[in-house]
């Protein structure tokens, strides 16, 4: 059962433009959403995160959006610069007690072009 | 640079053999996270320790076993392999995991290659 799904395993957008990535969630108790970016052969990249009690956070060229009746959040990149071509993964934390863990999307791939 | 070392970076074993993957976590983190990322998937979480305690378990086989050690570097291993464990496996460590949680830094992971 995914609880956290991206239905778009790949984006290409002209570098300048904006970039918005989508991702839904199932499980209502979630409590905190994250986007991580991750290239080849290497870890993922913490990018900017959102508690469920609010429905916007900008950090420089990123803004995530938080639409809790519809369980949705979407990544906003603006202007996308072909350094951001990468693969960003959704991911979102419910708190059980004294344990949180991270469940995240299957991700999508942004390309951006010249 | 996170701050999380993973080793070793890859892995080549045969089938039914058993790989130890060490974790040492970003300093002053207490959580310790192991994921698995096999082909074109996603990060399948597998496991949480707290300050040397599992907090959380999600699809982990049990074939897989994970402890975190007083110095809160963590070990995760894998036994009886088979050819379909052959996967990315990272680990991520955070501050702690009550109240607002804090972001996992993640390591570069160890790419596992089983024949």
């Amino acid at each position: 059962d995914q609880q956290v799904k991206q239905n778009s395993p790949s984006l290409s957008v002209q570098e300048g433009r904006i970039s918005i990535l989508n991702c839904d969630y199932t499980n209502s108790m979630f409590d905190y959403f994250l986007w991580y970016k991750k290239y080849p052969a290497e870890g993922p990249t913490f990018l900017i995160s959102i508690s469920s009690i609010k429905d916007k956070n900008e950090d420089g060229r990123f803004t995530v959006f938080l639409n809790k009746s519809a369980k949705h959040l979407s990544l906003h990149i603006v202007p996308s610069q072909p350094g951001d071509s990468a693969v960003y993964f959704c991911a979102a934390s419910e708190h059980t007690g004294t344990a949180s863990k991270l469940t995240f999307g299957t991700g999508t791939r942004l390309q951006v072009t010249l | 640079d996170s701050g999380v070392t993973q080793t070793p970076k890859h892995l080549i074993t045969a089938t039914g053999q058993r790989v130890t993957l060490r974790c040492s976590p970003r300093s002053g983190d207490l959580s310790v996270y192991w994921y698995q990322q096999s082909l074109d998937q996603g990060l399948q979480f597998l496991i949480q320790y707290y300050n040397g305690e599992e907090r959380a378990k999600g699809n982990i086989l049990e074939r897989f076993s994970a402890q975190q050690f007083p110095d809160l570097h963590s070990e995760l291993n894998l036994s009886s392999l088979e050819l379909g464990d052959s996967a990315l496996y990272f680990c991520a460590s955070s501050l702690g995991p009550t109240g607002v949680v804090a972001e996992a830094f993640f390591g570069q992971g160890t790419r596992l290659t089983v024949v």
